[in-house]
């Protein structure tokens, strides 16, 4: 069965500058996706940035921007310019290409600092 | 709706008591998922449908739990005889269809306490 560790239990930050969260994974499969979710104190889960497998280039979106090693397994969430928006708890996910479900590691609660 | 609804927000039974969760997905989303948060902990799946065929219940923790989703669209998450172990958030998430760039979009959950 797949796992994600997230090693990180809380992190800080000071707001404008930049925060990296770690993510590792173990899988034996080939195809598979990598997502963050971002989860604020009201509970809605929201995603972040995905990142495909097969894909080498490193997704970005905006401020949030991944390192994805595919042969260390892992795959990190770098924030760029911390807002005190960007506090909430932070998950890293895993699915498989061949199913629909989620693996969640176990969360990562980011605090920015004003 | 413009996303995921739950109901409802939140959810007290005694030890014992059946409780039903009840899921909106967003309009037109064909896959439903149902996950379980554990205070501090990030969410285990439970259950999956496409459309109302449930396809995946493997994260079901006992015969307790039961899920359904007759046309479609609305699910509802059952417990029976619930226990404290049962306490938690449950998550409710959907997606347009089966592929991979399709994310899951979250409701707010369920939040029980078993006393």
């Amino acid at each position: 069965a797949q796992t994600v560790t997230q090693s990180q239990p809380e992190m800080s930050v000071q707001e404008a500058e930049t925060v990296t969260l770690s993510c590792t994974y173990d899988t034996s499969e080939s195809d598979y996706y990598l997502f963050w979710y971002k989860q604020p104190p009201s509970r809605q889960m929201i995603l972040v940035i995905r990142q495909e497998a097969y894909k080498q280039q490193n997704a970005t979106e905006n401020r949030f921007s991944v390192n994805f090693q595919k042969a260390a397994k892992s795959f990190s969430l770098k924030i760029s310019d911390s807002q005190l928006g960007d506090a909430a708890m932070y998950f890293c996910a895993y699915r498989s290409g061949g199913a629909q479900k989620l693996v969640f590691g176990q969360g990562t609660r980011l605090t920015i600092n004003p | 709706g413009a996303g995921v609804s739950q109901s409802p927000r939140y959810k007290v039974a005694k030890r014992g008591q059946d409780v039903a969760l009840r899921c909106d997905p967003i309009s037109g989303h064909v896959s439903l998922f149902w996950y379980q948060q554990a205070l501090g902990q990030g969410p285990e799946f439970l259950t999956y449908f496409q459309n109302e065929a449930q396809l995946d219940k493997s994260g079901l923790p006992s015969d307790r739990f039961f899920a359904e989703r007759p046309e479609g669209s609305v699910s509802t998450l059952k417990i029976q005889r619930t226990q404290q172990e049962d306490s938690a958030v449950y998550l409710c998430a959907s997606s347009l269809g089966q592929g991979a760039i399709q994310p899951q979009h979250f409701g707010d959950g369920t939040r029980l306490s078993i006393l």
